[in-house]
């Protein structure tokens, strides 16, 4: 089983829906990270956050630490927000044989016009 | 100001060939980790630098290794390459207030896709 899992795998929205992409993990942790990759392999850092809630124009991300659980949510979603989203954890103790950061697989997101 | 830079783009190699990939890091950062992305195993962090050390390793066997310089650049070799060694290669930049740069705002390059044929 892996360490951070992501759901869904993938997920075709039409514009202007609301989506959420849940993350679960199953170590103790200090940070997680939500990153963005578009086609062509660049990444792109969205949140980091260690509890609560942060919010970035339609983006919002949440944590809850006693759950173990995470989620990104896209407000209004647009094809420009077609992309692999990926939920990143730190062990708190570096826990996992990955080392610094433990990736999750990434949730394919396609938003349709 | 200019974003993290690496080179080259593309690589390609043959079996048991070495290589060496570069890392601009965002002028400022001090820490510079790397990442390895398969279509089979997503991203797997391979190593972190910060002020020409090497703070921490992943899991991967000791034909990876990778050095930082005194202006931040980094380097990463990849000895006596494998077909599975085929991947991209992702380098992030951090300013590193204090801690583990994985609890910073990583800044990513582009990458180096890396065949090997």
């Amino acid at each position: 089983k892996n360490e951070v899992e992501q759901s869904p795998q993938n997920l075709t929205a039409q514009e202007g829906e609301f989506i959420t992409i849940n993350c679960s993990y199953s170590v103790g942790i200090s940070a997680l990270h939500w990153l963005q990759q578009h086609p062509g392999g660049g990444i792109v850092s969205l949140f980091m956050l260690s509890s609560g809630k942060k919010k970035h124009g339609r983006l919002i991300a949440t944590i809850n630490i006693q759950e173990k659980h995470s989620s990104l949510h896209i407000t209004a979603s647009h094809p420009r927000d077609s992309a692999v989203y990926i939920c990143a954890v730190v062990g708190s103790l570096y826990g996992g044989s990955q080392g610094n950061l433990i990736f999750g697989k990434g949730t394919k997101l396609s938003v349709k016009p | 100001k200019a974003g993290v830079t690496q080179t080259p783009r593309y690589l390609i190699k043959t079996r048991g060939q070495q290589v060496t990939l570069s890392c601009s890091p965002i002028s400022g950062h001090r820490s510079v980790s790397w990442y390895q992305q398969t279509p089979g195993q997503g991203l797997q962090f391979l190593f972190e630098y910060f002020s020409e050390t090497q703070r921490n390793k992943g899991n991967f066997p000791g034909r990876f290794s990778g050095r930082q310089f005194s202006n931040s650049r980094s380097e990463m070799n990849v000895s006596t390459l494998e077909l599975g060694d085929s991947a991209l290669y992702l380098c992030a930049s951090s300013f590193l207030t204090g801690g583990s740069v994985a609890n910073e705002k990583l800044f990513f390059g582009s990458g180096t896709q890396l065949s090997v044929l």
